[in-house]
C-alpha cells in the first residue's frame, strides 16, 4: 500500500497567514492527491483535486501543487472558517490511502 | 444538490451481521462509482472499497475483503455496505462518496456511526 504522510501534524496560526500543509507519498502518485478539509462533526469536503484542481465552491485562498511523491496544500490567507483538519488522498492506485491529517487552529 | 444519506448504523454485537444503506440524490448515480470510506474513533480514514457504475466490479482493501461486501442497486440510488462477523476495530462512522473517472471521492456523505461492543 502506499503510505502517505503530513507534516505538520498541528499547526497554529493567525488570521491572514500564509499556511502550507505538506503531504509525501511513499511513492509516485502521478496527478492523483486530493486535499479534504474537516471540520468537528461534518464530513471531509473536497478543496483540491488531482493536485492543482479547485472544487468548485471552494474559496480561492486554497491552493494544491507539488508532483510525484511530494504535495502542498496553501491557504493564503488564513480565516477563522478554516480551522479544521486537513488531510490527503492517493487515488493513483488501490487501496486508495489517506494521510493522517493536519489540525489547524487559530493562534 | 449532490446528497447522501447513510444508515443502518448503530450498536452492534461482535459477530453480528450489518448492512449499511447510502441514498444519492442530485446526480445520475449509475453514471458513477462509489466508494465507502471508514473514519475510526482516533480519526484514521480508511478506504474499504469501491463499486463499478453498472455494479459489475468491485475492488475491496485487502484486510477487509473477507468480510465486507459491496453492492449497489442503481434503480433505487443505493449503495450498500455488508459486514460480516464485525469486530471491535470496525466501529467507526462510513461513509459513502462517489468517483466519476479521475474526479474521484468528491462528495461524501454525513456518515453511519457504528459501534461494536458486548
Amino acid at each position: 500500500d502506499i503510505q502517505m504522510t503530513h507534516s505538520p501534524s498541528f499547526l497554529s496560526a493567525s488570521v491572514g497567514d500564509r499556511v502550507t500543509i505538506n503531504c509525501k507519498a511513499s511513492q509516485n502518485i502521478n496527478k492523483y492527491l486530493n486535499w479534504y478539509q474537516q471540520k468537528l462533526g461534518e464530513a471531509p469536503k473536497l478543496l483540491i483535486y488531482n493536485i492543482d484542481n479547485l472544487q468548485m465552491g471552494i474559496p480561492s485562498r486554497f491552493s494544491g501543487s507539488g508532483s510525484g511523491t511530494d504535495f502542498t496544500l496553501t491557504i493564503s490567507s488564513l480565516q477563522p472558517e478554516d480551522v479544521a483538519t486537513y488531510f490527503c488522498l492517493q487515488h493513483d492506485s488501490r487501496p486508495f490511502t489517506f494521510g493522517a491529517g493536519t489540525k489547524l487552529e487559530l493562534k | 444538490e449532490v446528497q447522501f444519506v447513510e444508515s443502518g448504523g448503530g450498536l452492534v454485537q461482535p459477530g453480528a451481521f450489518l448492512k449499511l444503506s447510502c441514498v444519492a440524490s442530485g446526480f445520475t448515480f449509475s453514471d458513477y462509482w462509489m466508494s465507502w470510506v471508514r473514519q475510526t474513533p482516533g480519526k484514521t480514514m480508511e478506504w474499504i472499497g469501491d463499486i463499478k457504475y453498472d455494479g459489475s466490479y468491485t475492488v475491496y482493501a485487502p484486510s477487509l475483503k473477507n468480510r465486507f461486501t459491496i453492492s449497489r442497486d442503481n434503480a433505487k440510488s443505493t449503495l450498500y455496505l455488508q459486514m460480516s462477523n464485525v469486530r471491535s476495530e470496525d466501529t467507526a462512522t462510513y461513509y459513502c462518496s462517489r468517483s466519476y473517472y479521475s474526479v474521484r471521492l468528491d462528495y461524501w456523505g454525513q456518515g453511519a456511526m457504528v459501534t461494536v461492543s458486548s
